[in-house]
């Protein structure tokens, strides 16, 4: 799977958009773009993912950009329960093994 | 709620010791996963099952670790001899599997400690 490179932390005013980026260089053609976050004591919780549109649900935006070699995760009103580590994660998407590689991913922290 | 169970929420074990991590994933669901994640990283891949199938086992750090799930539900994963090292919180993932591949659900893990 092709390697992701996200800022280690990150902070944001509760009720601004965060912005999250994520540079997949070496991304192929077949590989999607999935992003979890993990809550302080949960286990990681799907997001969103995306191939080369943009992808829009309840939670969050994901825009990609047309090299498909990064992509911006937008939460557009961010509150306290959004602080957590947000993972980007690259991989073919096929029916058998879903094996997820994490990195280390971005500490959000918002703030009052 | 309906969501992926895993039990003991936490365990402190004495160097040497074996422990068994249960994982209830969610009801229906062919994959399921395990993760190893230590303090202050991402989760790192141990093993997946797709029903009772173990089709990788690729993470396993070392023959004392040992996974299992019999009847294509619930799973255990078990560490034999426990060393230091083992210290770290075990998830356990579940998903519906399939062509369009669904999301990974996630527990809350297991909190391993040894001391």
């Amino acid at each position: 799977d092709a390697k992701t490179t996200q800022p280690t932390s990150m902070d944001c005013a509760e009720g601004r958009a965060a912005n999250l980026p994520c540079n997949h260089s070496t991304i192929s053609g077949n590989e999607y773009v999935y992003w979890y976050r993990q809550i302080h004591s949960q286990g990681p919780q799907y997001i969103i993912h995306g191939l080369k549109n943009n992808e829009t649900n309840e939670m969050a935006s994901l825009i990609i950009t047309e090299d498909r070699k990064s992509s911006t995760l937008i939460l557009p009103h961010a509150t306290l329960r959004d602080t957590a580590v947000y993972y980007c994660i690259v991989r073919i998407n096929t029916g058998t093994a879903s094996k997820l590689t994490f990195g280390t991913g971005t500490r959000l922290q918002v703030t009052l | 709620g309906a969501g992926v169970s895993q039990s003991p929420r936490y365990k402190v074990a004495k160097r040497g010791q074996d422990v068994a991590l249960r994982c209830d994933p969610i009801s229906g669901h062919v994959s399921l996963f395990w993760y190893q994640q230590a303090l202050g990283q991402g989760p790192e891949f141990l093993t997946y099952f797709q029903n009772e199938a173990q089709l990788d086992k690729s993470g396993l750090p070392s023959d004392r670790f040992f996974a299992e799930r019999p009847e294509g539900s619930v799973s255990t994963l078990k560490i034999q001899r426990t060393q230091q090292e083992d210290s770290a919180v075990y998830l356990c993932a579940s998903s519906r599997g399939g062509v369009r591949l669904a999301p990974l659900h996630f527990g809350n893990g297991t909190r391993l400690t040894v001391t």
